[in-house]
């Protein structure tokens, strides 16, 4: 099983629509959790940290649930500008180690007008 | 721009040479990674500094890769005998310690191994 499982897609969607990405994670010791998103041959930039009670950025909505070691980030009213790769992220520490971020394979979403 | 740097953006090498790529790191961040990343995959730890200490290599890092961070600010990653598989983006990322884990990447160097 892969450390960090995303939904495959890609998603195509029209504009306005509200969209969810799901991921899951393997090891349970995994301490901190991230969506990056990623345009086509550009670097991954930070969209949110992903909180234990769950937080909301405008129209980004990232929620934890530790027990089922998943991860969803929830986009409303979608816009042609969130066409792009969201890239689940999830930080493992080991012993003394700081850990280091590990990335699902990201999910393909495209917002047509 | 105060944000993370990376140069070359794009390299194209023949198979057997060597290479090296620059990142610059942003200023108040003390630790640096690199990451390699292919077509359709999201991004493969390679090597973390905390300033100029190399703390932590991935075992995708063989032998011909090496990393240095000397002054503990910007770091380079050379690729001796460079082979077709080494073809993919290099990125470099730099974040402030603990507990903020956030990281922060460059554009990333384009690598082509021909």
């Amino acid at each position: 099983r892969k450390e960090v499982e995303q939904d495959p897609g890609p998603f195509n969607v029209p504009e306005g629509a509200t969209v969810a990405f799901n991921c899951t994670y393997s090891n349970s010791a995994s301490q901190s959790f991230f969506w990056y998103r990623q345009d086509c041959r550009k670097e991954p930039k930070l969209l949110m940290s992903v909180y234990s009670s769950g937080n909301e950025d405008g129209r980004f909505t990232a929620q934890l649930n530790r027990a089922s070691q998943y991860i969803s980030l929830l986009i409303r009213d979608s816009k042609l500008s969130d066409s792009a790769t969201y890239l689940c992220v999830v930080n493992v520490r080991y012993g003394g180690s700081q850990g280091n971020l590990i990335f699902g394979k990201g999910t393909k979403l495209s917002v047509k007008p | 721009d105060t944000g993370v740097s990376q140069d070359p953006r794009h390299k194209i090498t023949k198979r057997g040479q060597n290479v090296t790529f620059r990142c610059d790191p942003i200023s108040e961040h003390n630790r640096l990674y690199w990451y390699r990343q292919t077509l359709g995959q999201g991004p493969e730890f390679l090597t973390y500094f905390q300033n100029e200490a190399q703390l932590e290599k991935s075992r995708l890092l063989s032998d011909r890769f090496s990393a240095e961070r000397p002054k503990g600010s910007f770091s380079t990653l050379e690729i001796q005998r460079t082979e077709q598989g080494d073809s993919a983006m290099y990125l470099c990322a730099s974040s402030l310690g603990p507990p903020l884990y956030e990281q922060y990447f460059g554009p990333g160097t384009r690598l082509t191994v021909t």
